[in-house]
């Protein structure tokens, strides 16, 4: 009964290094997201995904990439990371929303707290 | 744009006194809100969320929100707080739609800490 796991927890970078956020799900959700949650700034859109082979950009799309080759997994590219991306990585999966569906709710993975310096 | 407002960054209650966290939204349509809670650590965990129907809902935990359409305010409320009620509470309103995107704005949050 995992849900959504996250790898890895703690990550430190420096200014220009890439890495890979990676994230899994285990109850076959069409959806999946992620966020980042800078303090006192709540959680912000990052991507989202509404099924294998579909992306789309969210709020705060810039300096990164994510894809989707199977319902599981969601991963998130850092390619040059830069100190602005110093915060915390939440993945989260959902079921499609429908009409008189009165149970969507988002499933969050634990989070990767990530430091560049 | 939709919008959410927590005008509390930092609530200290008592164990076993009440509880409201505030929570104000902008939204153009019907709105589809959520209370999430996130402990230290820990990811979000939805508490409660409001479709339709009765204005009053009630979650985990012993926690209920109210919708008032007229006041554009959904606020979380516990009778009776516990020490283990320690987090940060989140407020967030989603698009009601059956189709496209499913995106959710959350509010900044509120942290609540509990008194022994």
């Amino acid at each position: 009964n995992a849900g959504v796991t996250q790898t890895p927890k703690f990550r430190i970078l420096k200014i220009g290094q890439s890495m890979t956020l990676q994230c899994a799900q285990d109850m076959n959700h069409n959806y999946m997201y992620w966020y980042r949650q800078d303090p006192g700034m709540g959680l912000k859109l990052i991507y989202y995904s509404v099924g294998a082979g579909i992306t789309d950009k969210g709020e705060v799309p810039n300096g990164y990439n994510v894809s989707r080759s199977t319902t599981e997994d969601f991963p998130l590219r850092l390619e040059l990371a830069a100190p602005s991306q110093t915060s915390v990585y939440f993945c989260a999966s959902s079921y499609p929303p429908s009409l008189g569906r009165a149970n969507e709710k988002l499933f969050f993975g634990s989070g990767t707290q990530l430091s560049v310096l | 744009a939709q919008s959410v407002t927590q005008p509390d960054i930092h609530i200290t209650v008592s164990e076993g006194a009440s509880l409201e966290l505030r929570c104000n939204y902008s939204y153009g349509a019907t709105p589809y809100l959520f209370w999430y809670v996130q402990s230290p650590g820990q990811g979000l965990q939805l508490l409660l969320k409001y479709f339709s129907g009765d204005t009053l809902v009630q979650g985990i935990k012993g926690f209920e929100a109210e919708f008032k359409r007229s006041q554009s305010s959904f606020n979380l409320r516990k009778p009776s707080v516990h020490w283990s009620d320690a987090a940060e509470y989140f407020c967030a309103v989603g698009p009601y739609s059956g189709a496209g995107s499913y995106q959710l704005t959350f509010g900044k949050g509120t942290k609540l800490s509990v008194i022994p």
